[in-house]
């Protein structure tokens, strides 16, 4: 079973908008990452925010974590046609050495 | 420099047999870790290797299996195929516990059960 769930499961905005997508999960974590995926290939890790951090920024990615609601949201601002993907979040349970991803969500970004 | 690899890229097998997949790391990286992912959904945790240990497991069957060789090489074998072993199998490597680093991915083997 998955521990993240992403909401929305599916997006679409207009090229230059800003996306925000928001993941879920259910047991205390040691990290959450979160990762790209073009169309069913290999995935592309975006950003890892540790369980004692609040926010977090990369280029035009911004991720928020809340561990008290246990969930994160991820912003990308000024959003591009080569945004377009699945982003899934990524979760390491304070317990154990295993990972857990989200069912995603998925991104259109229409030029 | 060389990413994750993996071989073959597509299989197909019928039910009861065997299969083997190949992972190679990124040069440097120990840690291996695999992935199921059934189309439409988020891939699955199956195993993660580091420095040739098992060191995580995912709710999987004994069917799955997986080793990491002493170049850090992995392979995964699932015995007695099933239809719903369809699936893309992803390889990831990382410098150090893939479960708390970033992990590199591979670009998968889409296995097809008939």
């Amino acid at each position: 079973s998955q521990q993240g769930e992403e909401d929305p499961q599916a997006l679409s905005i207009q090229e230059g908008e800003n996306a925000t997508m928001n993941c879920s999960y259910k047991t205390s974590i040691n990290n959450l990452q979160w990762y790209r995926q073009n169309s069913g290939r290999g995935l592309v890790h975006l950003i890892l925010i540790r369980s004692n951090e609040r926010e977090k920024h990369s280029g035009r990615l911004r991720v928020t974590l809340d561990t008290s609601k246990k969930s994160s949201s991820l912003l990308i601002t000024a959003s591009r046609a080569a945004d377009t993907a699945s982003y899934f979040c990524a979760t390491t349970p304070d317990t154990g050495n295993q990972f857990y991803f989200g069912t995603g969500t998925s991104l259109t970004v229409i030029p | 420099d060389a990413g994750v690899t993996q071989s073959p890229t597509h299989l197909i097998k019928t039910r009861g047999q065997h299969v083997t997949l190949r992972c190679s790391p990124i040069s440097g990286h120990k840690s291996v870790s695999w992935y199921q992912q059934v189309l439409g959904q988020g891939p699955q945790f199956i195993f993660q290797y580091y420095e040739k240990e098992e060191r995580g497991r995912g709710n999987f069957p004994d069917r799955f299996s997986a080793r990491q060789f002493p170049n850090y090489s992995s392979e995964l074998n699932v015995n007695a195929l099933l239809l719903g072993d369809s699936a893309l199998y992803l390889c990831a490597s990382s410098t150090r516990l893939a479960v708390h680093n970033e992990q590199f991915f591979g670009p998968g083997t889409r296995l097809t059960v008939l």
